[in-house]
């Protein structure tokens, strides 16, 4: 069956911290896997997708299939990058997405 | 585009009426999905549509919930009788086809039933 674990429900760090935001999956096909963000109050957004390979606003995400893990990554968190993340399986012959619970993000000054 | 576009977006209703909330996909888009976004559950897929047709809507909660699609443009989800523990914020989002194509979601209905 599939599953998305994001084990952290809060995570708090100071400004210009690093940040791992943890995501564990199980699926036994070919995932796609995505970090969607949510502003307070405002739409899901994606974030960043695995096969994209990409960096955005500083974020970085590696497809660990040994691990099936998907860690979110920034090396200097910002005060703006406080939100809920989550993470999102979507597998190769599925149309829906498999949200984790979420993380929500506290970047203190 | 203008994106996923939903109405209302904000809903205050009694227990016990009925609710309907709307959505108009992006256009082109091929699925249409309905999400449930609570404290104490998280996100939840409602049910989700590809063309038109419902593929799963194993996770609408009872029978007082019903979601139509009657083109590819617009679709409705539907509580009737509504009660207080429905309140949440209810998203609907879309995409093309199922591999490799991002889900755009839209800004939500914020749903609170007294």
């Amino acid at each position: 069956a599939q599953r998305v674990t994001q084990p952290e429900k809060l995570l708090s760090v100071f400004k210009g911290a690093p940040v791992e935001l943890k995501c564990n999956y199980s699926y036994s096909g070919s995932p796609e896997l995505f970090w969607y963000v949510q502003y307070s109050r405002q739409r899901l957004q994606l974030l960043l997708r695995h096969i994209s390979r990409e960096s955005i606003k500083g974020f970085t995400a590696d497809l660990n299939k040994g691990e099936t893990s998907f860690h979110l990554k920034k090396p200097f968190a910002q005060e703006e990058d406080s939100a809920m993340y989550y993470c999102a399986l979507r597998g190769s012959t599925l149309g829906r997405l498999y949200f984790g619970r979420g993380t929500q993000l506290t970047v203190w000054p | 585009d203008a994106g996923v576009i939903q109405s209302p977006r904000h809903e205050v209703t009694e227990m016990g009426q009925e609710v309907t909330l709307r959505c108009k996909p992006i256009s082109g888009h091929d699925y249409l999905f309905w999400y449930r976004q609570t404290m104490m559950r998280g996100l939840e897929l409602l049910i989700y549509f590809n063309n038109n047709v419902p593929i799963d809507d194993s996770g609408m909660p009872e029978d007082r919930f019903s979601a139509k699609m009657p083109n590819a443009s617009f679709s409705t989800l539907k509580i009737q009788p509504s009660e207080p523990r429905d309140s949440a914020v209810y998203f609907c989002a879309s995409s093309q086809t199922a591999s490799g194509n991002t889900i755009y979601f839209g800004e939500g209905s914020w749903l609170t039933v007294v």
